[in-house]
């Protein structure tokens, strides 16, 4: 099975501030990767498909980066609504898995 | 708009079966772009893919979870259901139903989730 590795696992940021997600997948996944935002007692969100791709409704401040087994999740401006949770999560042969998730947190 | 409902017990004994239901509602279940998926999240934890189905019957599973696992389809009531064998505690979680899009590997509808509590 493929791992993925979230980091860090909880940030603390500001808004306005420019934040950074990381994931790592234990070997490569080309570029099938998705990202997720999360609220407590809701359902994920898909924000980024295929490592760069924005899904259709997701503000521009989302971007997504990288391929093989590296991967960025970019928000360029942190914004009240952007506290959550997010999750990436890859497919490789008939397979997918999530990464541990990021907390990102009111500094 | 399609809309993915999560239905069955919100209490299962340990031993016992895990049985959900999630109902497609605005559309086809059986349109061909898209897998029908189980995901679950025990409180405070991540998400766990548990498996997919295609219209067809054609099914994946989670490794870990493959000898417990059956995933079904009833096209006629645009239906997918879950089964969970020999549960404990371990499985008590959140359960989402999601659809997959083919091709793409993503996520992009869910349903709001039910809790599933194992417990005797």
């Amino acid at each position: 099975d493929i791992q993925m590795t979230q980091s860090p696992s909880t940030l603390s940021a500001s808004v306005g501030d420019r934040v950074t997600i990381t994931c790592r997948a234990s070997q490569s996944i080309s570029s099938w990767l998705a990202w997720y935002q999360q609220k407590p007692g809701k359902a994920p969100k898909l924000l980024i498909y295929k490592a760069s791709s924005l899904e259709s409704g997701v503000p521009s401040r989302f971007s997504g980066s990288g391929s093989g087994t590296e991967f960025t999740l970019t928000i360029s401006s942190l914004q009240p609504d952007d506290f959550a949770t997010y999750y990436c999560q890859q497919y490789n042969s008939y397979s997918l898995t999530f990464g541990g998730g990021t907390k990102v947190e009111i500094k | 708009q399609v809309q993915l409902q999560e239905s069955g017990p919100g209490l299962v004994k340990p031993s016992q079966t895990l049985s959900l239901t999630c109902t497609v509602s605005g559309g086809s279940i059986s349109s061909g772009s898209y897998y029908w998926s189980w995901i679950r999240q025990p409180a405070g934890k991540g998400l766990e893919w548990i498996g997919r189905i295609y219209t067809s019957g054609s099914t994946n599973y989670n490794p870990s979870l493959k000898s417990r696992v059956t995933i079904s389809v009833d096209t006629s009531k645009n239906q997918f259901s879950l089964k969970l064998s020999s549960v404990t505690a371990a499985d008590t979680a959140v359960y989402y139903c999601a659809r997959l899009a083919v091709a793409l590997w993503y996520f992009d509808l869910w349903g709001r989730g039910t809790l599933v509590t194992v417990s005797s």
